[in-house]
């Protein structure tokens, strides 16, 4: 199993512009969860699907923040528009039960300019 | 609602010296505990888990963890850490009424000099 996959890896755009963070979560999990980590506020879950639907969304700081999971395989995370204070690193993560814990991907580091 | 306190932010060791990470939580229902470790700029992986059954949970690296019940704790506990154990780890709890949701707390920073 590859794991859970994120791409990209490093994103820098300028301020402004749309940002869109992908997620393909391990096969046969059926939560997935988006988490932004800075050294100020540490981890911090954004929002969270469980077999596709949104779950809570309680953590998406703005309207500017969006996320979709069209399908068990994908998901997107999207920033539009992007402001400095967005840079972090964006970790996706799924599970098969709360008991098994999570497998997070190696993240997105994002630098908004 | 559950929430997890790290005591201690930054934990500054040398080598071969044991170390003990703390963790307390609070939750008024049955939980389950982990153990993260962040490497420098890659995800977390899980160290261990505690379910159920024997209180004290092991990981394959030598850590140890002990739920302790009546105190709220789950320490994260090694005898002789490496250089290569420099990382930051973090607890968390899932559970109760939260859904498929794990809290995590702050992360400690675990720094092994030689």
């Amino acid at each position: 199993d590859a794991g859970v996959i994120q791409s990209p890896r490093h994103e820098v755009t300028e301020m402004g512009q749309e940002v869109t963070l992908r997620c393909k979560p391990i096969s046969g999990h059926n939560s997935l969860f988006w988490y932004r980590q800075t050294m100020m506020r540490g981890l911090e879950l954004l929002i969270y699907f469980n077999n596709n639907v949104p779950i809570d969304d309680s953590g998406m700081p703005e309207d500017r923040f969006s996320a979709k999971m069209p399908n068990a395989s994908f998901s997107t995370l999207k920033i539009q528009p992007s402001e400095p204070r967005d840079s972090a690193v964006y970790f996706c993560a799924s599970s098969s039960g709360q008991g098994n814990g999570y497998t997070f991907g190696s993240g997105t580091r994002l630098t908004v300019v | 609602a559950q929430s997890v306190t790290q005591l201690d932010s930054q934990v500054p060791v040398f080598e071969e010296a044991p170390v003990e990470l703390r963790c307390n939580y609070s939750s008024s229902v049955s939980v389950y505990l982990f153990w993260y470790v962040q490497y420098p700029n890659q995800g977390l992986q899980l160290l261990l888990k505690y379910l159920s059954g024997s209180t004290l949970v092991e990981s394959i690296n030598g850590f140890e963890a002990e739920f302790n019940k009546s105190q709220t704790s789950f320490h994260l506990r090694k005898p002789s850490v490496h250089i290569s154990d420099t990382a930051e780890y973090f607890c968390a709890v899932a559970g109760g009424n939260q859904g498929g949701k794990l809290i995590f707390g702050q992360g400690t920073e675990l720094s092994v000099k030689p």
